[in-house]
């Protein structure tokens, strides 16, 4: 089992700038989740998908931030316009099904200069 | 929504003694309390959870205590190792049958002094 996988592992780029991080859950999850981990606020809940179904953005900062799952591999988050409040870490997650344990990828670490 | 507070944010102990690091929630309704751990620069990794309807769960050196009454859970970590060394999340949780939304704690860095 590959676990869950995220890319790219690191981002760096210029505020302004379209950002689109990337994730597969592990095959056979129907949970995903989208969280982002800074010091300040720790590790916090963006959005998660069920079925391919987005269930709950409420943690979705603002309008410059989207997350999309087109299928039951393949999950986007993208931030446009960027900027530099944004630099964090961004885990994803997926699980079995509602109720089973999340399992973490090993994230992206995004920089916005 | 669901408030998770965990303490201490730091914690330092001896190699082969005991570590305990204590969370509290809000909501009653919450009955899934997973712990993560955290190595510098890596992902977290669910290491132990229980569920509303135990009190207690073990797994070799790690163990969790729930007490529903008071809304506060508790990992306790016996005979410390250096590897042990991380930053330790709590979470709750509440079951609602679309998915679980987890609510974390604030961490607790956990270092083993050889």
């Amino acid at each position: 089992d590959a676990g869950v996988i995220q890319s790219p592992r690191h981002e760096v780029t210029e505020m302004g700038q379209e950002v689109t991080l990337r994730c597969k859950p592990i095959s056979g999850h129907n949970s995903l989740f989208w969280y982002r981990q800074t010091m300040m606020r720790g590790l916090e809940l963006l959005i998660y998908f069920n079925n391919n179904v987005p269930i709950d953005d409420s943690g979705m900062p603002e309008d410059r931030f989207s997350a999309k799952m087109p299928n039951a591999s393949f999950s986007t988050l993208k931030i446009q316009p960027s900027e530099p409040r944004d630099s964090a870490v961004y885990f994803c997650a997926s699980s079995f099904d509602p109720r089973q344990p999340q399992h973490f990828g090993d994230g992206t670490r995004l920089s916005i200069l | 929504g669901e408030n998770v507070e965990q303490h201490p944010s730091t914690l330092s102990v001896q190699e082969g003694d005991s570590a305990v690091i204590k969370c509290t929630y809000s909501d009653s309704a919450s009955n899934y309390f997973p712990w993560y751990k955290q190595e510098l620069g890596k992902r977290p990794q669910l290491i132990i959870d229980i569920r509303s309807n135990v009190g207690e769960k073990k797994d070799q050196r790690i163990a969790v205590t729930l007490n529903k009454t008071a809304k506060h859970f508790s990992l306790h970590i016996t005979e410390t190792q250096p590897e042990d060394s991380a930053v330790y999340f709590c979470a709750a949780s509440i079951n609602s049958g679309s998915a679980r939304q987890l609510t974390f704690g604030s961490g607790t860095q956990l270092t083993v002094l050889p």
